[in-house]
């Protein structure tokens, strides 16, 4: 069974400082791997996904993440954080061989202080 | 390009009361189509899905059902609402039968009081 633990329900950093939001999955299978983004009562927004190819994924908003199979681990970064960051962030896993559900991890809210 | 609406954007409803949301997507043919809750500090919980007209799974029990009467429309119901059916329901869609990534509707946030 898949899963996805996201360290950290709430995370603060500073305007221009780095941003890093982890993500450790469980997959029986090959996994995809997406990063969203969500902002107060909206739906949710890719950011990025993982689907077998370059383990170094790149999104929208300068945002980044790295597939580490031996840690299991899909986390997120951003060089320089921007206060238009501040959203929640979803990490989610789903099977590349023929499955098509998504499973979410709970969550990290991320805030950004001037 | 393919859009999804959602409605409403807001729902307070009284105990007991029942309950319709429809999801409609636009710009595909045979999406699988899902519903999710979300509550807080829980991330989303994967209510039910569906890869074609009629064809229902439920991943949790509870009070709620789903239908998808036609290919592009997907219905979240319930016959007598509880105080724990409150939160957030977001509808998406993927493209089928192998889908990746989950395109999300704007969300309902739902009062049961």
């Amino acid at each position: 069974a898949q899963s996805v633990t996201q360290l950290g329900s709430h995370v603060s950093v500073s305007e221009g400082a780095l941003v890093l939001l982890r993500c450790n999955y469980s997959s029986s299978v090959p996994p995809y791997l997406f990063w969203y983004v969500q902002y107060p009562n909206q739906g949710l927004q890719l950011l990025l996904k993982y689907t077998s190819a370059a383990t170094l994924v790149k999104g929208i908003n300068g945002f980044e993440a790295e597939f580490k199979k031996s840690e299991t681990s899909f986390h997120l970064t951003k060089p320089s954080a921007h206060m238009s960051d501040a959203a929640e962030y979803f990490c989610a896993v789903s099977e590349n061989t023929g499955g098509f559900k998504t499973i979410f991890g709970a969550g990290t809210r991320l805030f950004v202080k001037a | 390009s393919q859009t999804i609406h959602q409605w409403p954007a807001t729902l307070v409803q009284p105990v007991g009361s029942p309950l319709s949301l429809e999801c409609t997507v636009e710009g595909t043919s045979n999406p699988n189509l899902y519903w999710y809750r979300q509550a807080a500090g829980r991330g989303l919980q994967l209510l039910f899905y569906s890869v074609g007209i009629g064809q229902i799974s439920s991943e949790v029990p509870q009070n709620l059902s789903a239908s998808r009467p036609q290919d592009r429309q997907f219905i979240l119901s319930s016959k007598k609402l509880l105080l724990s059916d409150s939160g957030f329901y977001l509808c998406a869609w993927s493209t089928h039968p192998r889908g990746t990534e989950a395109f999300f509707g704007q969300g309902t946030r739902l009062t049961v009081v």
